[in-house]
């Protein structure tokens, strides 16, 4: 069946260190991927495209990895601060337009 | 407007009593989607609407829910004989029309049903 799995315990880092979120899916080939953050109450916010030929792809203290072979992607924040404490949500294309998402993954950033 | 906007934000019905949720995409967007994200859960598509072109219903889950998008613009999703288990936050998001386009999503309206 398809699917995509995103860790759903919350993830808790302490300030200043880099946290890794983990999205992999099965029998799905996406054209591309997104990443979105999701605060309480709030709709999704985009952050960042990557390309299925694309391995990386950087934004300010993000980085995001994608490897069509593990079927997996990995969205780095570096030098976490509390303001980043979310819930992170990944987003397949999978040959429609409405994109499909993971279930997210609660970051929470320790002073 | 400045972003996408949805109404009422909070709604709480009876079980079988119909509900209308409304959204206004960014103005010059012309498509539009619905989700649905039960507590804890990922989001779930419901509908999408490009342009004048026929919407994609594959995601609603039942016949009860129905979608129209009026002039291009303003969306009204329709559960009809609300369940329980349609308790959730349902999100609108609109975006150009492009192919690898970030989605811009509305607040959402929280709908519980009794």
């Amino acid at each position: 069946s398809q699917k995509i799995e995103q860790n759903s315990e919350a993830l808790n880092i302490q300030e200043g260190k880099t946290a890794t979120l983990t999205c992999n899916y099965t029998n799905y080939s996406p054209a591309y991927l997104q990443w979105y953050r999701q605060d309480p109450g709030r709709g999704p916010v985009f952050l960042l495209l990557i390309r299925e030929n694309e391995k990386e792809k950087r934004k300010e203290r993000l980085k995001v990895t994608f490897d069509t072979t593990l079927k997996q992607s990995l969205f780095h924040i570096t030098a976490s601060q509390p303001a980043d404490s979310a819930t992170y949500l990944c987003a397949l294309e999978t040959g429609r337009r409405a994109l499909t998402f993971g279930s997210g993954t609660r970051l929470q950033v320790q002073p | 407007g400045a972003g996408v906007s949805q109404s009422p934000s909070n709604k709480v019905t009876e079980k079988g009593k119909d509900v209308e949720l409304r959204c206004d995409p960014i103005s010059g967007h012309t498509a539009l989607y619905w989700y649905r994200q039960s507590l804890g859960q990922g989001l779930e598509f419901l509908i999408y609407f490009q342009g004048n072109s026929a919407p994609d219903k594959s995601g609603l889950p039942s016949d009860r829910f129905s979608a129209e998008r009026t002039g291009g613009s303003v969306s009204t999703l329709t559960i009809q004989r609300t369940q329980q288990e349609d308790s959730a936050v349902y999100l609108c998001a609109s975006s150009l029309g492009q192919d690898e386009e970030t989605q811009y999503f509305g607040p959402g309206t929280r709908l519980l049903v009794l």
